[in-house]
């Protein structure tokens, strides 16, 4: 099956700071969406990214579907911003294969 | 974006005894929902799909007679947990999409199941 591989596993940021989360998959896929897991278990629904570049406030991701990758940046990064990021692929049959997941944690 | 509702938040049950969990698409349709489950500081990995008025068809290693699944209703799919061991304590968390071609997933808020 897919492998969907996302670095870097942990991540650590000061308050303001910008990061980059990368999502790499194994074979060609029909969609691929961005979650964000708050502390109570929540997947927040990011972005809905097939393809190209998507922004949302200080949040946005581009997915290059011909070289297997997607990335997610954030930028000016805030306490509430910890958590765990999944990127997630679809290869078809709407069943989603979540990535391996990067957890930030974000300090004051 | 769509509603998933997911019932109960958390749930304690006794070794040997079944829960039921809900998930509820509040305003959309849908004939397919999905099943998945995280154990801590995992991934979120996928147990099966639930079909409108037919079978489930679960992933491979998925025990679907421990992990029953009906979706009797369009917009309601329930799992069911049967004869619980600690082993099953995990968090399950449902999604759906709207009918209709390749569309964004929504996922219900989640139910975390502890069994002692």
């Amino acid at each position: 099956g897919i492998q969907v591989e996302q670095s870097p596993p942990d991540l650590i940021l000061q308050e303001g700071a910008n990061s980059t989360l990368r999502c790499n998959f194994s074979d060609s896929v029909n969609n691929l969406q961005w979650f964000h897991q708050n502390p109570w278990g929540q997947l927040i629904n990011l972005f809905y990214i097939p393809s190209g570049t998507k922004q949302n406030g200080r949040l946005s991701a581009t997915t290059v579907a011909t070289e297997r990758y997607s990335l997610l940046y954030i930028s000016s990064s805030q306490t509430t911003d910890s958590g765990v990021y999944f990127c997630a692929v679809d290869t078809g049959f709407q069943k989603l294969v979540f990535g391996t997941g990067t957890r930030l944690l974000v300090s004051p | 974006g769509a509603v998933v509702s997911q019932h109960p938040s958390w749930v304690i049950c006794k070794s040997g005894t079944s829960v039921k969990i809900e998930c509820r698409s509040l305003d959309f349709q849908a004939t397919t929902m999905f099943w998945y489950r995280q154990f801590p500081k995992q991934s979120l990995m996928l147990m099966a799909t639930s079909n409108e008025g037919s079978k489930a068809t679960y992933e491979q290693g998925v025990e679907k007679d421990k992990f029953l699944i009906n979706h009797a209703s369009l917009t309601l799919s329930t799992l069911t947990v049967t004869s619980a061991h600690p082993e099953d304590s995990s968090f399950y968390i449902c999604s759906a999409r709207r009918q209709g071609g390749p569309t964004e997933a929504f996922f219900g808020q989640g139910t975390r199941l502890t069994v002692v």
